[in-house]
């Protein structure tokens, strides 16, 4: 079935770098894009960016520009999101989900909980 | 593209409908927008209830349908159940930008 399977919890100090990965199974990857999605403790659902798994064009939030890298490795079907300079606010679920234009955001990832805290 | 409003909280009984709304401005859900809904246990990640307005995913229950007039999008579930108790966002993006946006989101409570 499709899925996709993301890295487990981190814990990073302030400043530092987390990078999460996400693992598509089950469809053909290039097919569609990935977009990363964050939820803040008890707060709602925040877009970060969207990579094309086909050519590797992105886009990102406003909010994040020149912190945030999404990429792919199309040779083993996972998506990466990295993001650097992390502060406290960035401490959050972050989670990965298969992006089409007419279906929309339609699979998504277990999320991976990252924490900063000092 | 501005934030979408959704109201913070709805309640219903069982077996009964309820509606929550997603109203944005004519520059966004009263344009041509693909707007969709997603549902949120506790705990869980969030499921594609609704996409493109009105389209439900194959093993979506048909009691849940969506809508659209003028700019504001709506989610509607009928039959009300337990388990429908959860959290709801709706979405919207354009072809053209490819921003996505989320609406604050609605706390269903059954009673």
């Amino acid at each position: 079935q499709v899925q996709l399977v993301q890295s487990g919890a981190e814990v990073k100090k302030p400043g530092a770098s987390v990078k999460v990965s996400c693992k598509a199974s089950g469809y053909t990857f290039t097919r569609y894009d990935i977009s990363w999605v964050r939820q803040a403790p008890g707060q709602g659902l925040e877009w970060m960016g969207w990579i094309s798994a086909y050519n590797g064009n992105t886009n990102y939030a406003q909010k994040l520009q020149g912190r945030v890298t999404m990429t792919t490795d199309t040779t083993t079907s996972t998506a990466y999101m990295e993001v650097r300079s992390l502060r406290s606010d960035d401490t959050a679920v972050y989670y990965c989900v298969r992006f089409s234009f007419y279906y929309g955001m339609d699979v998504w990832g277990q999320g991976t909980t990252v924490t900063v805290s000092s | 593209q501005s934030a979408l409003t959704q109201p913070a909280s709805v309640s219903g009984s069982p077996g009964q409908s309820i509606t929550i709304s997603c109203t944005g401005t004519s520059s966004d859900v009263g344009g041509y927008y693909y707007v969709s809904w997603f549902q949120q246990h506790p705990g869980k990640a969030p499921k594609l209830l609704i996409y493109d307005i009105s389209n439900r995913p194959s093993g979506v229950s048909n009691r849940f349908s969506g809508s659209k007039s003028g700019n504001t999008a709506s989610l509607t579930i009928s039959g009300l159940q337990a388990e429908d108790e959860a959290d709801y966002y709706c979405s919207l993006y354009t072809s053209s930008s490819t921003i996505v946006v989320f609406g604050g989101g609605t706390k269903l409570t059954v009673l």
